[in-house]
Parts: structure tokens; sequence; C-alpha cells
């Protein structure tokens, strides 16, 4: 159980246009999701937490104009990339929080690849 | 301010030859203390969860243990297979989001 899931698992696009990724919950629901930005051996960069039916809260410096994320049900969160340039090429994972007896726990989805040409 | 370490940076092992990673914490009031395995290219993988110190979870050749300042992933046997990074995080007090090491990266040698 816990499965998180992505789509695209890589999206190569063109500097200007406006890239969706999605994260889904297969086999649970989660009210908060989260996304993340990797670098080439780095770690982890949380950019914004997604809550179900309201609106996400970013960490610091991460432009909510460029990064847009709806959560518009308890299985899906969507990041759309508006105007990507080639500085937003980057690995992109989302993670969905499961509620457990202990404690919650975030499962991650594998991956989006974008290449912003 | 939430702060999780990990140590060493990368290690290299020879098939067999066992060893221990370490994270050090410092967050107030843990409510968690999560390992994940990030193969390249790939999203993290849930391994672990640690509530209280003395606590300890195994799976295969890991075993990872708790103290009230540090976790220990221990790899006991290492195969080729268990290359990857590993990433320790904390969820404390209200928080919602994971306060991440910045992982070690293992090479297990044939």
């Amino acid at each position: 159980g816990a499965v998180v899931s992505q789509h695209p698992s890589w999206v190569i696009c063109k500097s200007g246009t406006s890239v969706k990724i999605e994260c889904r919950s297969l086999d649970f629901q989660a009210t908060t999701m989260f996304w993340y930005r990797q670098f080439p051996k780095q770690s982890l960069m949380l950019m914004a937490t997604s809550n179900e039916g309201s609106k996400a809260t970013y960490e610091q410096g991460v432009e909510k104009d460029k990064f847009l994320i709806n959560h518009a049900s308890l299985t899906l969160s969507t990041l759309t990339v508006t105007s990507a340039h080639p500085e937003d090429s980057s690995f992109y994972i989302c993670s969905a929080t499961h509620i457990g007896q202990g404690t919650d726990t975030q499962y991650f989805g594998p991956g989006t690849r974008l290449t912003v040409l | 301010e939430d702060q999780v370490t990990q140590s060493p940076e990368a290690l290299r092992l020879q098939e067999g030859e066992s060893s221990s990673l370490n994270c050090s914490y410092t967050v107030s009031g843990l409510r968690g203390l999560f390992w994940y395995r990030q193969d390249p290219g790939k999203g993290p993988e849930f391994l672990f969860t640690l509530y209280s110190a003395g606590e300890e979870k195994e799976k295969e050749r890991l075993k990872a243990t708790l103290t009230k300042k540090e976790s220990f992933l221990h790899i006991t046997a290492p195969k080729p297979e268990d290359s990857a990074t590993y990433l320790c995080a904390a969820l404390s007090g209200s928080a919602r989001q994971l306060t991440f090491g910045s992982g070690t990266q293992l090479t297990v040698l044939p």
C-alpha cells in the first residue's frame, strides 16, 4: 500500500511554455501533499505544501505565480510550471502524507524530470 | 530551527563489509525519525519510522536505531544492490513537513 504516482516521468519543453505535473496517491487519501525540487547530487528542497481544498503554502524564495499548485481532490495535486525557462530544469518530486497509527508518513512519487530548452 | 545532519557524505564498502550511517538531529519535540532510500533518477523509497529513543527496526540487511540525539542505519553484509543514497528526515512538534539531511551516498563494490 501507500503508493504515489507522478505523471509524466519526464518532459521536454520549449522556453516560455507551461508544463503541468500530476501527483496522485493511488491507495490512500491525502489531505496534504508536498512538492520538492532536487538538483543533481543534492538533497530534496521543499517548494510548497499542497493542502486539499485550500491554497498552497510556499517556502521562502519560491515564486507562487511561477509554480502553480492545485490540490483539487484528496488523491490529486498538480504543479504547473508557468513560462518555463532553462533554469527551471530540474527533478521535481511530490509526496503524499499517509496518516497512520504512529505518525504521519510521507510517501514519495517517482519524480518528474523537466528539461526546458 | 530544526536541523538534521548526516555523515559520512559518501561511503564505499566492499560486499559483505558491514558499516553504519549516522543521522544527528536537533528538533523540538520529535514526532518521528524517518529513513528513506533513493536510487538515481527516482523518488525516495520509505524504509523506517522510529518514534522514541531505544527503538529499533529491521528490514533485510538494514537495521535502524534511535537515541535522543542520533539515529543509525546499520547495514550488515551489504550487497551491490544496496548501493543508493540514504536519506534521514525528522518530523517535529506541530510541523507537517520533514526536515531532511543531505544524505549518505553508499556504494557497495562487488
